[in-house]
Parts: C-alpha cells; sequence; structure tokens
C-alpha cells in the first residue's frame, strides 16, 4: 500500500544547530502538508505545497517540494527550544476525494 | 473561529466499559475525521467523513468501535467494550482544500 516514510525518527541538536526531516512517499503526491506536534499537543499544521520543486519559506524554516513529488523537506535554521515536537509529513493523493498519508515523523530535541 | 472543539479531554474506564467521544468540527468543513494515535507514533485513520457518509472506515475495529455523523455536523466516537488496547489520544480534525487539517485537542483514554 501507499506509505510515507520520514527520516530520520529522531535528532537530537544543539540549540542553534541547523535539523533537516525527509519525507519519502511511494507514490507520486497531489500535495504535501507539514504539521508540528508539542509533546502533550496535537498536531497543528505549518504549510502546503502543492507544486513540484515548490519552496517555501517561514521564518527560520524551509520546505521543499521535490521535482518528482514524490518527496519533501522542512529545514530549520538555528533551532531554537521552542522547536522541540514532532514534525509529520503528511501526504495527499487524490482519486476522487483525497486521501491524506501521514509520515512516521520525526522527533526533535533541542538542547539548551 | 472555535476550531475543532472535541471532550471529553481525559477519560479513565474500566476495560469492558464503553466509551463514548464527541467532536465539533469547524463551521463549514464538510470533512471530518477521526484518527487515534499511540504514545510515540503517528496518528492512525480510523474514519472519514464527507457530510454525513462514512466514505473511508477500513481501519476502523468494527467489532467494537463504531461512529455516526447524524446531521454532517457533529460525530460521536464510541468503543464497546473496551479494552486496554485500546488506550490511546482520540483525535478529531476537520480540512480545508488550503489549511490542510484543524485538529482537536484530542481526548486521552485510559483504560484500566
Amino acid at each position: 500500500g501507499q506509505q510515507v516514510m520520514q527520516i530520520p525518527q529522531y535528532q537530537h541538536v544543539q540549540e542553534g544547530e541547523d535539523f533537516t526531516t525527509y519525507c519519502n512517499s511511494s507514490t507520486t503526491l497531489s500535495n504535501i502538508q507539514w504539521y508540528k506536534q508539542r509533546p502533550g499537543g496535537h498536531p497543528v499544521f505549518l504549510i502546503q505545497l502543492v507544486k513540484s520543486g515548490e519552496v517555501k519559506k517561514q521564518k527560520r524554516l524551509t520546505f521543499q517540494f521535490g521535482e518528482a513529488k514524490k518527496n519533501s523537506s522542512l529545514h530549520i535554521t538555528a533551532t531554537q527550544t521552542t522547536d522541540v515536537g514532532t514534525y509529520f509529513c503528511v501526504g495527499a493523493l487524490r482519486s476522487g476525494t483525497y486521501k491524506y498519508i501521514f509520515g512516521t515523523g520525526t522527533r526533535l530535541k533541542v538542547l539548551a | 473561529e472555535a476550531g475543532v472543539v472535541q471532550s471529553p479531554r481525559y477519560k479513565i474506564i474500566e476495560k469492558k466499559q464503553p466509551v463514548a467521544f464527541w467532536c465539533n468540527p469547524i463551521s463549514g468543513h464538510n470533512t471530518l475525521y477521526w484518527y487515534r494515535q499511540n504514545l510515540g507514533q503517528g496518528p492512525e485513520l480510523l474514519i472519514r467523513y464527507e457530510n454525513e457518509e462514512a466514505v473511508d472506515d477500513s481501519q476502523l475495529p468494527k467489532d467494537r468501535f463504531s461512529a455516526e455523523r447524524l446531521k454532517g455536523v457533529d460525530s460521536t466516537l464510541k468503543i464497546q467494550p473496551a479494552e486496554l488496547g485500546d488506550s490511546a489520544v482520540y483525535l478529531c480534525a476537520s480540512s480545508s482544500p488550503l489549511y490542510g487539517y484543524t485538529f482537536g485537542s484530542g481526548t486521552r483514554l485510559t483504560v484500566v
């Protein structure tokens, strides 16, 4: 079946270091979304990428969608302790209506 | 906009007892989802509604789980009887094409 894998599963970084999580789909996606879930919280929508090769920035966060629309990345520059949480990508497949597949998530710890 | 509202926030029950969760999605969002999230894992889709129709319930354990969305707005998810392995956070979400999922705060279920 369709799968969306994320790597790494866990990442510990020192505050100020950069962080990247990668998302790979077994099938071509219609779009991809990124969510952040703080410990004890619920996933919160960050961004949606639709176009092949799209790059979007939100302050220190940079999101990319691959040319083949099968992979994506989230890069955080100069991490802060507030970046702690689990980052999920969610791939959307369109077959009539949309079907969403959650990635496995990357848990980020930032050490002060 | 109130967001997705879920209740209760926490529930502790003994195994074999029934339990019900309630969700009120964002006004105007026709698509409603129930997810289950185990500790350290990503959300797992249980059921997806388009208005009052369940269009994807392939992951719903139908022997003990049931859901309804009678008027295409509020939804309830029921487990009867609950088992120890049902302990998890149950998340409700609604979605829009531009802004992805909006999740409720979830119901943390503990079965003892």
